[in-house]
């Protein structure tokens, strides 16, 4: 699976979009870019998943570059409830968790 | 849809005793399943993965002696911790590979917390 790189931390307001970005330089042309979340002390939620178009569901929007060298996942309005660790993985076959970013929203 | 669950949520255990969890997929069937482990403050890492009917396939560094998965289901995975000490304590969490969501996408267990004393 190839190697993810993520800041380690983030700050966002209250009803502001967050966007977190991720970098995946060596990507393979079959793997795919998911994103999960971490809210402490329960397992990680899926939010999203693409290829190669930009992807969109009730959670967030997903924006991949044309190279698919790095993403950016996009919470359009922050909550509280938001805060989290997220988690971009580029897939083969099974799911290995780098250090993902620790999101926090602030009123 | 797609819903995993963990049994138990918590466990305490004396050192030396055998403690097993239970990783189910609710509402649908999965031929394979990981089992991850999480430290304080740390990322998870992937133990195990484990496939319905076969035996499951260990990542270097975890012993399989020690931690025996059986997937003897389409729903249902188990992990036994052997001969458990303090520093197995750790946070157990478990995958199900969703067929058909898209390149085969993984939903997770809200987690197993288990100290050993």
């Amino acid at each position: 699976d190839a190697k993810t790189t993520q800041p380690p931390s983030m700050d966002c307001a209250e009803g502001r979009a967050a966007n977190l970005p991720c970098n995946h330089s060596t990507i393979s042309g079959n793997e795919y870019v998911y994103w999960y979340r971490q809210i402490h002390s329960q397992g990680p939620q899926y939010i999203i998943h693409g290829l190669k178009n930009n992807e969109t569901n009730e959670m967030a929007s997903l924006i991949i570059t044309e190279d698919r060298k790095s993403s950016t996942l996009i919470l359009p309005h922050a909550t509280l409830r938001d805060t989290a660790v997220y988690y971009c993985i580029v897939r083969g076959n099974d799911m290995r968790f780098g250090a993902g970013t620790r999101l926090t929203v602030k009123p | 849809g797609a819903v995993v669950s963990q049994h138990p949520s918590w466990v305490i255990c004396k050192s030396g005793t055998s403690v097993k969890i239970e990783c189910r997929s609710l509402d649908f069937q999965a031929t394979t399943m990981f089992w991850y482990r999480q430290f304080p403050k740390q990322s998870l890492m992937l133990m195990a993965t484990s496939n319905e009917g076969s035996k499951a396939t260990y990542e270097q560094g975890v012993e399989k002696d020690k931690f025996l998965i059986n997937h003897a289901s389409l729903t249902l995975s188990t992990l036994t911790v052997t001969s458990a000490h303090p520093e197995d304590s750790s946070f157990y969490i478990c995958s199900a590979r969703y067929p058909g969501g898209g390149r085969d996408t993984q939903y997770f267990g809200p987690g197993t917390r288990l100290t050993v004393l």
